[in-house]
């Protein structure tokens, strides 16, 4: 987890306030992911990037959106929060392609609550 | 879409049993199929993965079976621990992890 780190670890917030989470990696990955975790749904996927300009949508990224600022760093934001965004966020990154030298390496998440 | 099921959706054993969680999948194009263990407060980490050329994968005292006519694949955790303790994820992934599918997780409690 220390290798990717994510910013806040909890955070409340109203609805309608704009809010960022702060994903930073040591990894040396181009790819980073934002997944969100809701209770029987797994992680769901909303925004990924292969490098710096490159973003692309993932399953459910309607009411959010991301930033690339670096190799290193990816934001999310919600531009206005609703509270069935209350979920657990959680960042990871990867190289490229899948198996054994390009495991997907997860943050601790941000638990958000919505209100 | 539901394209990864997985069950049990909890499951309790004994300490030095063996606890079995199943996913089964329907997207024959997946090629690549990782566990992911999460404990609370943290985020999930690859446990152990397999891909559809090979049947059985072990790693220590975890074991993945796979059944690729079934389109089914399932967890075998041998001699489990109190500290197995934790939720974990079955996952299918096609061409890279921004197509990874994941099932909606089991939470294993293992009693002393």
């Amino acid at each position: 987890d220390a290798d990717v780190t994510q910013t806040p670890r909890n955070r409340i917030t109203k609805t309608g306030k704009r809010i960022m989470l702060e994903c930073s990696q040591t990894k040396g990955h181009d790819r980073m992911y934002w997944y969100r975790q809701d209770p029987g749904l797994g992680l769901r996927l909303i925004y990924y990037s292969f490098d710096v300009k490159d973003i692309n949508k993932g399953e459910i990224s309607d009411g959010y959106s991301v930033s690339r600022q670096a190799q290193a760093k990816f934001s999310l934001s919600l531009e206005s929060a609703i509270p069935n965004q209350t979920a657990l966020y959680f960042c990871a990154t990867s190289g490229a392609g899948t198996g054994s030298r390009e495991t997907q390496y997860f943050g601790p998440g941000t638990r958000l609550l919505v209100l | 879409q539901q394209q990864v099921k997985q069950s049990p959706q909890s499951l309790i054993v004994q300490k030095g049993g063996i606890s079995i969680i199943n996913c089964a999948y329907e997207n024959t194009a997946f090629d690549y199929f990782p566990w992911y263990q999460q404990f609370p407060g943290k985020g999930p980490a690859l446990l152990i993965a397999i891909r559809p050329d090979v049947s059985e994968k072990k790693e220590g005292r975890f074991t993945i079976s796979f059944n690729k006519s079934a389109k089914q694949f399932s967890l075998h955790i041998m001699d489990s621990q109190p500290g197995d303790s934790a939720t974990y994820f079955c996952a299918a992934a096609s061409g890279g992890y921004q197509k990874v599918t994941f099932g909606t997780g089991t939470k294993l409690q293992v009693i002393p």
